[in-house]
């Protein structure tokens, strides 16, 4: 069953501390895997999307790594600020289908002063 | 440019009455999505359109319709609502459905009495 687990489902770090959120997944076959970034009463933004032969991206301070084999993801945050506070949603898209992403149920960060 | 809007922002609805969702884009994606978000779960596909013209159903399409006319618009429709329908919507477009980056609208939050 095509599946994506996220870790922790929730997590307070204090400001300028760094983090980092968990995802796992059983999706097969693998196309690529992107973190979104929703902030509360919004839709999801993309931070970064992955192909199956990359293990690393970086956006600012935020940077995603990639482990195809074992299927995990992990996004690390740098240096927290209070606008980091936000949902973290792995999703993770099939190689084929047009029905074909599927969502972590996400990690709520609260960075706080 | 706003990208891609929906309306209501929020909207309180009797049981058994009939509601449209409106979702706008305009980046002339060719592909848009209708979904759900509840607490605990991940986002969930009601329903999506390749191109205009043409819909299909995602995981969770009982009880909403949606229709394609033109590339710009994708409307959800409830016909008779029920409690179970209370939710955020969500609508996303992308340039084309599978491995692109879906763009997200900021919601509908949704309550049904």
């Amino acid at each position: 069953k095509n599946q994506v687990e996220q870790s922790p489902q929730s997590l307070i770090i204090l400001e300028g501390k760094n983090c980092t959120l968990q995802c796992n997944y059983t999706v097969s076959p693998f196309s690529n895997l992107r973190w979104y970034k929703q902030d509360t009463g919004r839709g999801p933004v993309s931070l970064t999307i992955m192909t199956f032969s990359e293990n690393t991206k970086s956006n600012g301070r935020y940077t995603a790594t990639l482990d195809a084999d074992t299927k995990q993801s992990s996004l690390h945050i740098t240096a927290s600020q209070l606008s980091d506070s936000a949902s973290y949603i792995c999703v993770v898209t099939l190689e084929t289908g047009a029905n074909n992403l599927f969502f972590g149920t996400g990690t709520r960060l609260t960075v706080i002063p | 440019i706003a990208g891609i809007t929906q309306a209501p922002t929020s909207q309180i609805l009797a049981a058994g009455r009939r509601m449209t969702l409106r979702c706008t884009q305009d980046m002339r994606h060719n592909a848009m999505y209708w979904y759900r978000q509840d607490l605990g779960l991940g986002l969930r596909l009601i329903h999506y359109s390749n191109t205009a013209g043409t819909t299909g159903k995602g995981e969770v399409p009982d009880g909403y319709s949606v229709s394609r006319a033109n590339t710009d618009d994708f409307p959800l429709t409830l016909a008779s609502a029920v409690p179970s329908q209370t939710s955020v919507y969500f609508c996303a477009s992308s340039v084309w459905t599978g491995h692109n980056e879906q763009f997200f609208g900021p919601g509908t939050r949704l309550t049904v009495l």
